[in-house]
């Protein structure tokens, strides 16, 4: 069973560039949360996608868009990039939207310079 | 909106000895999951142990037990027998089960755990 893979490990742009990020989930699950974690804070919840329909958002403006794809991996979009966008990007896959566990991905480490 | 607190911004225990991390957090709803995540260096975030609000049962993993005290809003994590691979930042993290705001995580800061040989 695979797990959650997150691509790219590293990246660096920017400020105004735009930039996606890209998750697959585990094998079996449709659903995909993606986060945000500020150096020296916890994550963030930005949006989640249950079978390709975004599925609840949170307080993020909406230069943070993404997708779902129908092998349920996802992509994170970021337009108009900010310096305070640096952080390290979560996502995390489950089976459902309830009761059953994220798995989180290693992350993508952004920096925007 | 939840709120997640963890007031120790790092603690540390010695290897073999037990650490107790703190968590509150602030919510109206009566049923919720609980939950403490390790993030290592690697930066992959592990869950360590889940308590569902509806049971009063404190919830055990091996080494690792909760202290869930519901009318005071409070969830402590208990390591014990530390290990030098328990070193890690630990969050706590609260989910609701209905409403709007379904499937998401809320989290605390984090508490860097040290663990010394």
């Amino acid at each position: 069973e695979t797990g959650v893979t997150q691509s790219p490990t590293h990246l660096i742009k920017t400020r105004g560039q735009q930039v996606t990020l890209r998750c697959s989930s585990q094998s079996g699950h449709n659903t995909v949360s993606w986060y945000q974690q500020a150096l020296g804070q916890g994550p963030q919840f930005i949006f989640q996608y249950y079978r390709e329909e975004e599925n609840g958002r949170g307080n993020f403006p909406p230069r943070f868009s993404g997708l779902q794809f129908p092998n349920y991996s996802s992509e994170l979009n970021v337009n108009a990039l900010e310096l305070d966008d640096s952080a390290l990007y979560l996502c995390a896959s489950s089976l459902g939207t309830n009761k059953n566990e994220q798995f989180f991905g290693p992350g993508t480490r952004l920096t925007v310079l | 909106a939840q709120t997640v607190t963890q007031s120790q911004p790092e603690m540390s225990v010695q290897e073999a000895e037990t650490v107790t991390l703190s968590c509150t957090y602030d919510t109206s709803e009566s049923d919720y999951y609980l939950f403490w995540y390790k993030q290592p260096p690697s930066r992959q975030m592990i869950l360590v142990i889940r308590q569902e609000a509806y049971k009063q049962q404190n919830a055990t993993e091996n080494r690792f037990s909760v202290n869930f005290q519901k009318a005071a809003k409070s969830f402590s994590l208990k390591i014990s027998d530390s290990q030098l691979g328990d070193a890690a930042m630990y969050f706590c993290a609260y989910r609701n089960v209905r409403g709007s705001t379904l499937g998401r995580l809320y989290f605390g800061r984090g508490t860097q755990l040290t663990v010394w040989p």
